[in-house]
């Protein structure tokens, strides 16, 4: 089945810096790749997704992008703020599988 | 996007005793329903997908006698912890596809003293 590697497992970066999240996966047949944020106690949230059809997708300060041929997607965060404090969880999605398999989750925090 | 809610969204029980957990998809029909446990500072952990009509499958490890599912409608799935023990306190979520996104419900905190 699929299996999904997220790194790092914890970052820190400066207010107005960027911040990157990779992932990793192995299923080839997978085709979309959502990321969410999670704040604490809270239901995880969907910030930006791909499919396997794109490289990269862009929204405000938030970008994926996406190799298929090494199997690796990956979050920027530009120009962050305190607000972007959260765990960062990416997903992949197997055609066929009907189920997200998640990485392991990137706790972000962004000092002032 | 679509609503999921989920009730209660905390729970607190003694062990031995039992506790239902609610999923509702609100304004669309999920056939299929997943619930989660989330330890804290874990990732989410899928324990089995809930089908709406027909019995729930159980990922690898977890005790189906033991967390029971139940999708009798097509906006309702329920998850029963029985037999409840510390060891079960977590957050559990449960989430629904509507047009191929997840949308996830609030979660329930469930603390077994």
């Amino acid at each position: 089945g699929e299996n999904v590697e997220q790194h790092p497992s914890t970052l820190s970066v400066q207010e107005g810096d960027s911040a990157v999240i990779k992932c990793t996966y192995s299923d080839s047949a997978s085709n979309y790749f959502p990321w969410y944020k999670q704040e604490l106690g809270k239901r995880p949230q969907l910030i930006i997704d791909i499919r396997s059809n794109v490289g990269e997708k862009k929204d405000q300060r938030i970008a994926v992008t996406l190799n298929k041929t090494a199997k690796h997607f990956s979050l920027h965060i530009t120009e962050t703020q305190p607000e972007d404090s959260a765990v960062y969880f990416c997903a992949a999605f197997p055609q066929g599988a009907q189920k997200l398999v998640f990485g392991q989750g990137t706790r972000l925090t962004i000092n002032p | 996007g679509a609503v999921v809610s989920q009730h209660p969204s905390r729970v607190i029980c003694k062990s031995g005793t039992s506790v239902k957990i609610e999923c509702r998809s609100l304004d669309f029909q999920a056939t299929t329903m997943f619930w989660y446990r989330q330890f804290p500072k874990q990732s989410l952990m899928l324990m089995a997908t809930s089908n709406e009509g027909s019995k729930a499958t159980y990922e690898q490890g977890v005790e189906k006698d033991k967390f029971l599912i139940n999708h009798a409608s097509l906006t309702l799935s329920t998850l029963t912890v029985t037999s409840a023990h510390p060891e079960d306190s977590s957050f559990y979520i449960c989430s629904a596809t509507d047009r191929n996104e997840q949308f996830f419900g609030p979660g329930t905190r469930l603390t077994v003293l």
